[in-house]
C-alpha cells in the first residue's frame, strides 16, 4: 500500500510569488492535514480538510489556502511568499475524523529567496 | 506548540536508556503520541498511549503517563545509534474533531 505522497520534493520562489503544494493520501483515508516545520518552531497545525471540507484552521493568515478534491488529494497554496515562508510542509493523512493515528508524508521543502 | 513543551536536545550513548521527557496543559486530551522524525524524512508514528492509562510498552519503547502532572516520557532501552532521530510528542484534544498539537521536538543524539 502506498504511503501518503507529497509534490513536488523542493520548491524554490521568490518573495511575493505564489507557491502550490500536493499531497495525495493513502488510498481510502478521507482526512488530510497540513503542518509547516519551520526551523526551531516544531510542527504548526495549518489546516485539516476531510470528505472535501476545511474542518479547521491554525493560527495562519488567509494568504494560507487549500482544498482537497473529490479523490480526496489535497492542495495548499500559499500567496505572496514572504521569506519566513521557508520551511517544511507536511502533509498527514488519517482514515477519517475520529481515527487516531495520522500518516506523515516525506515532505516539500520550501525555500523563498 | 505551546501547548506541548519539550527539551530540544538530549545526548546518550550508544547502548544505554534514553528518557525524553514532554509536558502537556490540557487535562481533557485524549490521547497522546510520540513521533519520530528522521533527517529528511516525514514523521512516523512510534507509539500511543490512551490517557486513561499509565504506561505502555513495546518492544524497546516504555511511555509512562502522570496524568495528574500532564507529563509523558518515552524511554528507549539500549538505544542505537539508528535512534538518532527528532522525536515529537504530541496531544490530541477531546471534543469531536481531531485536533492534534506537536511539541517542538527533541533531537536525541546517540553517541557510539
Amino acid at each position: 500500500e502506498a504511503g501518503v505522497t507529497q509534490s513536488p520534493t523542493h520548491l524554490i520562489k521568490t518573495r511575493g510569488q505564489q507557491a502550490t503544494l500536493r499531497c495525495s493520501p493513502i488510498s481510502g483515508h478521507t482526512s488530510v492535514y497540513w503542518y509547516q516545520q519551520a526551523l526551531g518552531l516544531g510542527l504548526q497545525f495549518l489546516l485539516w480538510y476531510d470528505e472535501g471540507e476545511e474542518r479547521n484552521r491554525g493560527n495562519f493568515p488567509p494568504r494560507f489556502s487549500g482544498r482537497q478534491f473529490p479523490n480526496y488529494s489535497s492542495e495548499l497554496n500559499v500567496n505572496a511568499l514572504e521569506l519566513e515562508d521557508s520551511a517544511l510542509y507536511l502533509c498527514a493523512s488519517s482514515a477519517d475524523i475520529r481515527a487516531n493515528e495520522q500518516f506523515f508524508g516525506p515532505g516539500t521543502r520550501l525555500t523563498v529567496l | 506548540g505551546e501547548d506541548v513543551e519539550q527539551s530540544l536536545f538530549l545526548s546518550v550513548r550508544e547502548g544505554d536508556s534514553s528518557v525524553i521527557n514532554c509536558t502537556y496543559t490540557d487535562s481533557s486530551s485524549t490521547y497522546l503520541y510520540w513521533y519520530k522524525q528522521e533527517p529528511g524524512a516525514g514523521l512516523q508514528l512510534l507509539t500511543y498511549i490512551f490517557s486513561n492509562m499509565d504506561m505502555k510498552q513495546d518492544q524497546r519503547l516504555t511511555v509512562l503517563l502522570n496524568k495528574k502532572d500532564k507529563h509523558l516520557s518515552l524511554r528507549i532501552a539500549d538505544t542505537q545509534t539508528g535512534d538518532s532521530a527528532i522525536y515529537f510528542c504530541a496531544e490530541r484534544k477531546s471534543g469531536g474533531y481531531q485536533k492534534v498539537t506537536f511539541g517542538i521536538g527533541t533531537k536525541l543524539q546517540v553517541i557510539p
